[in-house]
């Protein structure tokens, strides 16, 4: 079955710990995407890439790194210096050719700082 | 400025009651594309609808209509004959349909059915 599958679905952060969370997808889709949400709130864009080792900056991406080395994986590093780590991180992919392209997600992680 | 608002934070009905869920958007241009997601208890974000700004016409899946307004800025989604199964929360997107297709979400609105 073709789809976006994220690891871990839980994940907890230590103070001053970069974690790593992981997006693959099958669909032979070029563009990835990692969106944060937080309670009561949209999602907002942290990075997107729309081709393989190109990758540009979202709205909110201060304090997250990613990396587009393979087109079916675009991990998510959320280093130490984000500093309100906690929230709801969902991965989406889409077809790069044409406008107004439909973003389809991943199951989503949820990050927890101790 | 892009901007989506979903001004229902929270509807709650009766288990085969109709309910809309409205979303008023703001752009500037004049190509635009524009979606409904739905998020049930699980976190994914399921793809329900896309429309262009060219097509303004209704559309009906099922128990599902949307109805697109260019001249309200409106966008709004019904669901006729509620089931439990529709609980979830619902988000509006604007996309400009520009290189970098990105979204603009709405902030959601949290749809209740009660048996």
């Amino acid at each position: 079955d073709g789809g976006i599958t994220q690891s871990p679905k839980y994940l907890f952060r230590k103070e001053g710990q970069n974690v790593t969370l992981s997006c693959e997808q099958n669909l032979n889709h070029d563009a990835m995407y990692w969106y944060r949400q937080d309670p009561g709130q949209g999602l907002r864009l942290i990075y997107y890439s729309q081709i393989v080792n190109d990758f540009q900056k979202g709205d909110i991406a201060e304090g997250y790194s990613v990396s587009r080395e393979k087109k079916e994986s675009f991990p998510l590093t959320v280093t130490s210096a984000q500093k309100n780590p906690t929230a709801f991180y969902l991965c989406a992919s889409s077809y790069r050719q044409g406008a107004g392209k439909t973003q389809y997600f991943g199951p989503g992680t949820r990050l927890l700082v101790l | 400025a892009q901007k989506v608002t979903q001004a229902q934070t929270e509807i709650s009905v009766v288990e085969k009651e109709d309910v809309t869920l409205d979303c008023v958007y703001e752009t500037r241009d004049t190509t635009y594309y524009l979606f409904w997601y739905k998020q049930p208890p699980s976190g994914e974000l399921v793809f329900l609808i896309r429309r262009n700004s060219f097509d303004e016409q209704n559309e009906i899946s099922g128990r599902y209509s949307w109805n697109f307004q260019k001249s309200t800025s409106s966008f709004n989604f019904t669901i006729t004959a509620s089931q439990v199964v529709d609980s979830a929360v619902y988000f509006c997107a604007l996309s400009e349909g520009k290189n970098t297709d990105k979204l603009i979400f709405g902030t959601g609105t949290r749809l209740q059915v009660f048996p």
